[in-house]
């Protein structure tokens, strides 16, 4: 069973230009959550999301941010006109469908440079 | 506490030493407190889900409490070894949405 996925593992942009990150949960979850590690800071909630519904978004930045978890495919978490201040590890956990107390299990990261 | 906090920052001791370290958490709408361990350059790696007041767990020479009513819960590692170095993380799960609210770590090296 191959556990929760990210791709890229390191992405580099510009500024103003776009970032897609995508996510794979491990086989049999449905749950999709996103947290980000600024430098030298610990890891940020950012969204939680079911298959084709967004559950709790309190943790994402209001403007340029978006996530998404189609009904087929991966997540996405779309970083639109990033800024210097986007460079951080993202990562993605992933859990089952059966309640909120349960173990995430967490992909490699996405490790995001804007130059 | 509005937070969650863990203590220390950062941990050196010798191989076979024993060791604890402290995570304190909000104790208002408590519903789970999760422990990670963290080794550079790989993923957080799920310890412990803990959801009871007095709960225990262990896992081979690692092992958790939790005091939902203080807010707080420690990880003990006993006989400590080259490998268990790493940071440990832990979460609190404050809301029935699954979000988990990361403390800084604490990063523990062990010197054989």
């Amino acid at each position: 069973n191959a556990g929760v996925m990210q791709n890229p593992r390191h992405l580099v942009r510009r500024r103003g230009q776009e970032a897609r990150l995508r996510c794979s949960p491990m086989k049999g979850h449905s749950h999709v959550y996103w947290y980000r590690q600024l430098p030298e800071e610990g890891l940020k909630f950012m969204v939680y999301l079911q298959k084709e519904n967004i559950i709790d978004e309190s943790g994402m930045p209001k403007e340029r941010f978006s996530a998404e978890f189609p009904k087929e495919g991966p997540s996405i978490l779309r970083i639109q006109q990033v800024v210097r201040g986007d460079s951080a590890a993202y990562f993605c956990a992933s859990s089952p469908p059966w309640g909120n107390q349960v173990e995430q299990f967490f992909g490699p990261g996405t490790r995001l440079t804007v130059l | 506490i509005l937070n969650v906090e863990q203590s220390p920052q950062s941990l050196h001791v010798q191989e076979g030493d024993s060791t604890n370290f402290t995570c304190s958490f909000p104790s208002s709408n408590f519903y789970a407190l999760h422990w990670y361990r963290w080794e550079t350059a790989k993923s957080p790696e799920a310890l412990f889900v803990m959801t009871l007041n007095g709960d225990e767990k262990k896992k081979g020479r690692i092992s958790a409490t939790l005091n939902t009513k203080e807010g707080y819960s420690y990880l003990y590692i006993k006989g400590s070894q080259p490998e268990d170095s790493a940071t440990y993380l832990c979460a609190s799960g404050s809301s029935n949405t699954g979000k988990l609210i990361f403390g800084q770590g604490t990063t523990l090296q062990v010197k054989p």
